[in-house]
């Protein structure tokens, strides 16, 4: 089980420009949620994924966007980067439909906005 | 909106010691309550959890103490060893707005580190 993976680990973009961060989950999972982690902060949430649907968005600008495809994966797209983009953005999987499992980390993608 | 507040940012405990850190909320509708560690270039990883009905659990050398009605709950960590630095957030769960999956709201996190 190659649990959750992430690509790429890490990313160096220009400000301005667009990014796609993508993950795909642990085996068996069918929930994608993304998270912001600023540099000694707690993660943020960002969106959570379900049946390649958005469930639920937090506190988070329209620049951010996401998708879910129908073999779990999704992608994180972030428009117009700015400095302020640079984090470690993880995404958890899980399973829907409130089955109690916990949530799975990858390693996250290390984003540097210059 | 911080839901849920960590203390202390940071901890030095000695070998052996005991590291304790602590979490309070305010929603009640969290209905689960994780532990996770994080090292350096990793992504989180799940120590142990409660849920609101049980006032402790231990793991081994971690337990979680749980106050549900003053909404606080900790992390104890006996006879730490210093492969326990790392960072650890206190997360709670709830519901997403349409009901259909879980979200978690974490903590600001606390940086242990265990001298040897």
């Amino acid at each position: 089980d190659a649990g959750v993976t992430q690509s790429p680990t890490h990313l160096i973009k220009t400000r301005g420009q667009q990014v796609t961060l993508r993950c795909s989950p642990k085996s068996g999972h069918d929930t994608v949620s993304w998270y912001q982690q600023a540099l000694g902060q707690g993660p943020q949430f960002i969106f959570q994924y379900y049946e390649e649907e958005e469930r639920q968005r937090g506190n988070f600008p329209d620049r951010f966007s996401g998708h879910q495809f129908p073999n779990y994966s999704s992608e994180l797209n972030v428009n117009a980067l700015l400095l302020g983009d640079s984090a470690l953005y993880l995404c958890a999987s899980s399973l829907g439909l409130l089955i109690n499992t916990e949530a799975f980390f990858g390693q996250g993608t290390r984003l540097t906005v210059v | 909106q911080q839901q849920v507040k960590q203390s202390p940012q940071s901890l030095i405990v000695q070998k052996g010691g005991i590291s304790i850190i602590n979490c309070a909320y305010e929603n009640t509708a969290f209905d689960y309550f994780p532990w996770y560690q994080q090292f350096p270039g990793k992504g989180p990883a799940l120590l142990i959890a409660i849920r609101p009905d049980v006032s402790e659990k231990k793991e081994g050398r971690f337990t979680i103490s749980f106050n549900k009605s003053a909404k606080q709950f900790s992390l104890h960590i006996m006879d730490s060893q210093p492969g326990d630095s790392a960072t650890y957030f206190c997360a709670a769960r709830t519901l997403n707005s349409g009901g259909s999956n879980y979200k978690l709201t974490f903590g600001k996190g606390t940086l242990l580190t265990v001298n040897p």
